[in-house]
C-alpha cells in the first residue's frame, strides 16, 4: 500500500513571499503520479500541479512549482508570491492505477 | 454536466436514521470514487467504480455502509443506522477510465456534510 506523508499541519507565510510545503510518499511502483490540491472552505477540491514520475523535469503552474526527488520519494510544493487567495488546506496525493491517496494536508494561512 | 454534483450540500440526522448521498459525475467519466473526509484530516478512500461494477470496495468501513451506481452515472452512498462517528464531509469524484493518457486525476464534486445528532 502506498503511503502519503506531510509533516507539516500548518504554514503561515506573509502575503508576496515565498512557502514550501513538504511531501513524502513510499512506494514500490516505478511508474506513477503524484498532485498538489487545494481545498479552499468550499471544500472543492482544485487540482493545483501534478508530475508524472517518468519526467525529470520538475512541473511548474505559474507561481507554483515543485521539487521532485524521485530517489528520495520528496515531492515539495513552492507557492511564489503568496497571495491572500492562496489560503486553504493543500494536500499531497500519489496515484499508480485508479487510487489516489493523500496526505493528512497541510493548512496555508496568509498574512496580509 | 459541467462538473461533479453532489446532493445534498448538508445533511443532519438523528443516529440510527439511514441517509443516502447522491453524486452525479462529468458525462462521459466511467470511473467514479467516494472518499470520507473527517474533521480536519486527510481523504480516505471509499469505494471506486467503473461503469456500474465496483472492483474496489475496501475502503468501505462496516456494513452499514453501501453503495451504487446505475446507467453508468449517478451514484449513491448508503449509511445504515448512522453513528456520531460518521460525521464527515463525503466526497465524490469522477475521472476517465484510468487507462487513458488524459486520465491524470480527478474531478470532485463540492461534497456532502453529514452531521450525526
Amino acid at each position: 500500500a502506498q503511503t502519503v506523508t506531510q509533516s507539516q499541519p500548518e504554514m503561515s507565510v506573509q502575503e508576496a513571499e515565498t512557502v514550501t510545503l513538504s511531501c513524502t510518499y513510499d512506494t514500490s511502483e516505478s511508474d506513477y503520479y503524484l498532485f498538489w490540491y487545494k481545498q479552499p472552505p468550499s471544500r472543492q477540491m482544485i487540482l493545483v500541479i501534478r508530475q508524472e514520475a517518468y519526467k525529470q523535469q520538475n512541473a511548474t503552474e505559474n507561481r507554483f512549482s515543485v521539487n521532485f526527488q524521485k530517489a528520495a520519494k520528496s515531492f515539495s510544493l513552492k507557492i511564489s508570491d503568496s497571495q491572500l487567495g492562496d489560503a486553504a488546506m493543500y494536500f499531497c496525493a500519489y496515484r499508480s492505477d485508479y487510487k489516489l491517496s493523500f496526505g493528512a494536508g497541510t493548512t496555508v494561512t496568509v498574512r496580509a | 454536466g459541467a462538473g461533479v454534483s453532489q446532493s445534498p450540500s448538508n445533511k443532519v440526522t438523528e443516529k440510527g436514521k439511514d441517509v443516502e448521498l447522491r453524486c452525479d459525475p462529468i458525462s462521459g467519466h466511467t470511473a467514479l470514487y467516494w472518499y470520507r473526509q473527517s474533521l480536519g484530516q486527510g481523504l480516505e478512500f471509499l469505494i471506486y467504480f467503473q461503469g456500474n461494477s465496483a472492483p474496489d470496495k475496501s475502503g468501505l468501513p462496516s456494513d452499514r455502509f453501501s453503495a451504487e451506481r446505475t446507467g453508468g452515472s449517478v451514484s449513491t452512498l448508503t449509511i445504515q443506522r448512522t453513528q456520531q462517528e460518521d460525521s464527515a464531509v463525503y466526497l465524490c469524484a469522477s475521472s476517465l477510465p484510468p487507462g487513458q493518457l488524459i486520465n491524470y486525476g480527478y474531478t470532485f464534486g463540492s461534497g456532502t456534510r453529514l452531521t450525526v445528532v
